[in-house]
């Protein structure tokens, strides 16, 4: 059972380069997330989704693009990546019930240089 | 503007002893609040949970406690064992498990 499958794993950028980060959930999740972690700091939101064809802004969406085209992906876009999104991404779902947990993928440590 | 808060960046505990890992907040609408534990170079993984309406919630050798009057959260760990030492997350939701605000983590350290 894969979960939320994440890749990839490790990546460096260059300042000005564009990359897409993948998620995939096999659970049939209809809700799912993209957070940031920062060194010493919790995971922050940065968008979100509540089903196919629907996204949303969390608190730190800046610099950022997401889509949702099916309901097992959501892959999160950087364009002009900037040194201050050096971080590590996790991508999340849940079920649409009320009450549930978040289920996470193991990230993507991200540097950009 | 920080709406969750682990005070306590790291707690060292021997190995049998209680863990009790604490957790303040100051959104009163919050709804919904979890711990999660991560490894290094792991994803957060989901341990425990309470809705806003109970105030305790035992699962296994995990127990949550909320206090809403104080607006504080705790996790008790009891038997603590080497396998616990990790960071955990305390999350709060505004939508009944939607949308978590995470506070900064702590490390646990559990000696043997």
């Amino acid at each position: 059972n894969a979960g939320v499958t994440q890749t990839p794993k490790f990546r460096i950028l260059k300042i000005g380069q564009s990359m897409t980060l993948q998620c995939t959930q096999d659970m049939n999740h209809n809700y799912m997330y993209w957070y940031r972690q920062d060194p010493g700091m919790g995971l922050k939101l940065i968008y979100y989704s509540v089903g196919a064809g629907i996204t949303d802004k969390g608190e730190v969406p800046n610099g950022y693009n997401v889509s949702r085209s099916t309901t097992e992906d959501f892959p999160l876009r950087l364009e002009l990546a900037a040194p201050s999104q050096t971080s590590v991404y996790f991508c999340a779902s849940r079920t649409r019930y009320s009450n549930q947990p978040q289920h996470f993928g193991d990230g993507t440590r991200l540097s950009i240089l | 503007d920080q709406q969750v808060k682990q005070n306590s960046p790291s707690l060292s505990v021997q190995e049998g002893r209680i863990s009790i890992l604490n957790c303040d907040y100051t959104n009163s609408m919050f709804d919904y609040f979890l711990w999660y534990k991560k490894y290094p170079a792991e994803g957060p993984t989901f341990l425990i949970s309470i809705s806003s309406i109970k105030d305790k919630n035992e699962d296994g050798r995990f127990t949550v406690f909320l206090n809403k009057s104080a607006k504080h959260l705790s996790l008790h760990i009891v038997p603590s064992q080497p396998g616990d030492s990790a960071v955990y997350f305390c999350a709060a939701s505004l939508e009944y498990g939607n949308k978590l605000v995470f506070g900064a983590g702590t490390i646990l350290r559990v000696k043997s």
